[in-house]
C-alpha cells in the first residue's frame, strides 16, 4: 500500500511553463515533506522542503505549496527550462523512534520532460 | 561536499550468486540507508543502520541482509541472488536529529541477475 501518491507518472512541459507535481498521505503523523530531483545516472538529491506548519515554501523558481486538511502538498516549477527536465520524487517524513531516525516514504515519482 | 560512492555503477550476477553491494560515506554520518529503486514505485527502503552494528529492517528487508562493522561503511548482502532482485539499488546516508533531515545518496549500482 502506498502511503505516499505521486503523480503524474510523467509530465511534458514546454520551456517557460509551470509544471505541477502532486501527492497525497494518509498519514498523520508525518511532519517534514521533503522533494528529491534525480537526474539520469545519479542519486537523488533534496530540492525543497516543508514542514505541515506552514501553507508554502518558494525557493528560486521552486516552490511547495502544502494543504494540511487535504493532506496533500504539490511541486510547482515556475518558468521551467530543460536543465530542470529529472525525476522528481516527493517523500513524507516519519518518526521511527525518538532519537535520530526518520524514516522517508517516498513517492513513485515523476519524470519531468522540459521541451525547449 | 558530502560524498557517498558505491562501489559498482553496474553489476551482473547469476541467479543463485551471493552478492555484495558496498558504501562509503565520508561525513561521518550516524544513519545509513539502503533502497531498491524501480519504475512506478518509487524508493523503497530495504535496510537502515543508525549506529556501527545496529540495523533495523525496512520495508522489503526479504532475500537481504546489511553489515556495518564501520561508521563510514554499510553494506548489502543478497544471500542467494534471485532475477527479482535486478533493479537499481540507492545508498543514502544522514545525520541523527528532527532537525537535520537530508539523506544524501550516492550515485546507484544497478544490478542485473540472469
Amino acid at each position: 500500500q502506498q502511503q505516499v501518491k505521486q503523480s503524474p507518472q510523467s509530465l511534458i512541459v514546454q520551456k517557460g511553463g509551470i509544471s505541477i507535481i502532486n501527492c497525497a498521505y494518509e498519514n498523520t503523523a508525518f511532519d517534514y515533506f521533503p522533494w528529491y530531483q534525480q537526474f539520469p545516472g545519479k542519486g537523488p538529491a533534496l530540492l525543497i522542503a516543508i514542514r505541515p506548519d506552514v501553507s508554502e515554501k518558494k525557493e528560486g523558481r521552486f516552490t511547495i505549496s502544502f494543504n494540511k486538511s487535504a493532506k496533500q502538498f504539490s511541486l510547482h516549477i515556475m518558468d521551467s527550462q530543460p536543465g530542470d527536465s529529472a525525476t522528481y520524487f516527493c517523500a513524507a517524513r516519519k518518526r521511527v523512534f525518538s532519537g535520530g531516525y526518520n524514516k522517508l516514504i517516498f513517492g513513485a515519482g515523476t519524470r519531468l520532460a522540459v521541451h525547449p | 561536499d558530502v560524498k557517498v560512492t558505491q562501489s559498482s555503477r553496474y553489476l551482473v550476477k547469476r541467479t543463485g550468486e551471493k552478492v555484495f553491494l558496498e558504501c562509503v560515506q565520508d561525513m561521518d554520518h550516524e544513519n545509513m540507508f539502503w533502497y531498491r529503486q524501480d519504475p512506478g514505485l518509487g524508493l523503497r527502503l530495504i535496510y537502515f543502520s543508525y549506529d556501527v552494528k545496529m540495523k533495523e529492517k525496512g520495508d522489503i528487508p526479504e532475500g537481504y541482509s546489511v553489515s556495518r562493522e564501520k561508521k563510514e561503511r554499510f553494506s548489502l548482502i543478497l544471500e542467494s541472488a534471485s532475477t527479482n532482485q535486478t533493479s537499481m539499488y540507492l545508498c543514502a546516508s544522514s545525520l541523527p536529529g528532527q532537525g537535520r533531515n537530508e539523506q544524501f545518496f550516492g550515485p546507484g549500482t544497478r544490478l542485473t541477475v540472469l
